[in-house]
């Protein structure tokens, strides 16, 4: 069975750094693009960042682009997100998704549960 | 970037009713078109892929249809498990882009 668990989320004041994760079981880590897809409280979905599943090509939205950084262990089978300069603008709860290509392009096929960030003082 | 509209915004339906949500990009996207559903306080669940495939797992009720730049997703017969708030993604390139979301409520 896929899963995905996220953990890290938490208060952070404006300013500061989190890190998050995400923990792969049930498939192959490797063979499978990651993304980041965040949501606001009472907003709608957004997507964050995409890493390939070689960690040779990385995608940032221009939100968040040079503040936040993806990374991944395929051994450790965790998926990261790096949160710097935080904003209260980027409250949010935190998905990982992992990607499946199909026609040459990945759609999210599974989701994680979920890691609520807060920045505020 | 490839603007997502879906319509309408919110709906209210009863148990039974046939419901069509419209999602449309600014620009032909082929069928790299997703719809997801997200009940309160879940994870987002993939329903569709490429605009017209079926999830593993996800009842047939659930139906995608389109290409280009306008899509439907149709749910043919609302059960108390479907109120919930429906999503459409492109994914030809990136950035990758959601619609505003389709609430759909019991009436």
């Amino acid at each position: 069975e896929v899963q995905l668990l996220e953990s890290g989320g938490g208060l952070v004041q404006p300013g500061g750094s989190l890190r998050l994760s995400c923990a792969g079981s049930g498939f192959t880590f490797g063979n499978h693009a990651m993304t980041w897809v965040r949501q606001a409280p009472g907003k709608g979905l957004e997507w964050v960042s995409t890493i390939a599943s070689d960690a040779s090509a990385t995608f940032y939205a221009d939100s968040v682009r040079g503040r936040f950084t993806v990374s991944r262990d395929n051994s450790g089978k965790t998926l990261y997100l790096q949160l710097n300069s935080l904003r209260a603008e980027d409250t949010a709860v935190y998905y990982c998704a992992r990607s499946f290509v199909v026609d040459d392009r990945g759609y999210f096929d599974f989701w994680g549960q979920g890691a609520l960030v807060t920045v505020s003082t | 970037d490839i603007q997502m509209t879906q319509s309408p915004s919110s709906l209210s339906a009863a148990v039974g009713d046939r419901v069509i949500i419209t999602c449309r990009a600014s620009q032909g996207i082929g069928n790299y078109l997703a719809w997801f559903q997200q009940r309160p306080g879940k994870a987002p669940k993939t329903l569709i892929y490429a605009a017209s495939s079926l999830q593993s797992g996800v009842p047939s009720k659930f139906s995608g249809s389109g290409s280009g730049t306008d899509f439907t997703l149709t749910i043919s017969s609302l059960q108390p498990e479907d109120f919930a708030t429906y999503y459409c993604q492109q994914y030809v390139t990136y950035p990758l882009t959601f619609g505003g979301g389709t609430r759909v409520q019991v009436k």
